[in-house]
């Protein structure tokens, strides 16, 4: 069964800090692995999406590196601004066939002046 | 803002009834994606739409059910409401079908179910 796991599950950090936050999947075939930034009560935007090939891209202070073989991203947020303060999910899409993307539970964080 | 339209932005309905949410896609955008999320399932993906034709069926309950119109509106049907079918519905587009488009999330319906 296509899996995608986050961590941590909630995050504070204090302005201006960096954080990473983790993504694990078991998806097979693989396509594309995407980072979306939801503000509460809001519709998801996309920070990032990366294919097999691409190992690393940025979006401003947002960097997200993939490791298609053993099947991690992460998501690296640096000098941290209070409207980080968000919900980041993971979602990975599988190869060939229909679009049925598998989506993490998110990891909320907290960013504090 | 963007450009994905949903109405209504509220909805309170009793068990058992029928509702219709309302997608307008961004302009240009061929595509149409219906998702669901409640606190206990996160979002989930429940179907696509490409010019009019389903493309792609995620976990969608046999109760609920969707069109894409030649105008390229989109509505998802949810009939025989349960209380927990209360969550948040989104709807987001992208400009072709491919995996790898970039989705534009409409600001959601959220649906309380009483």
């Amino acid at each position: 069964k296509n899996q995608v796991e986050q961590s941590p599950q909630s995050l504070i950090i204090l302005e201006g800090k960096n954080c990473t936050l983790q993504c694990n999947y078991t998806v097979s075939p693989f396509s594309n692995l995407r980072w979306y930034k939801q503000d509460t009560g809001r519709g998801p935007v996309s920070l990032t999406i990366m294919t097999f090939s691409e190992n690393t891209k940025s979006n401003g202070r947002y960097t997200a590196t993939l490791d298609a073989d053993t099947k991690q991203s992460s998501l690296h947020i640096t000098a941290s601004q209070l409207s980080d303060s968000a919900s980041y999910i993971c979602v990975v899409s599988p190869s060939g066939g229909s679009y049925i993307p598998t989506f993490g539970r998110g990891t909320s964080l907290i960013v504090h002046p | 803002d963007s450009g994905v339209t949903q109405t209504p932005k509220h909805l309170i309905t009793a068990t058992g009834q029928r509702v219709t949410l309302r997608c307008s896609p961004r302009s240009g955008d061929l595509s149409v994606y219906w998702y669901q999320q409640s606190l206990d399932q996160g979002l989930q993906f429940l179907i696509q739409y490409y010019n009019g034709e389903e493309r792609a069926k995620g976990n969608i309950l046999e109760r609920f059910s969707a069109q894409q119109f030649p105008d390229l509106h989109s509505e998802l049907n949810l009939s025989s409401l349960e209380l927990g079918d209360s969550a948040l519905y989104f709807c987001a587009s992208s400009v072709d079908a491919g995996a790898a488009y970039e989705q534009y999330f409409g600001p959601g319906t959220r649906l309380t179910v009483t």
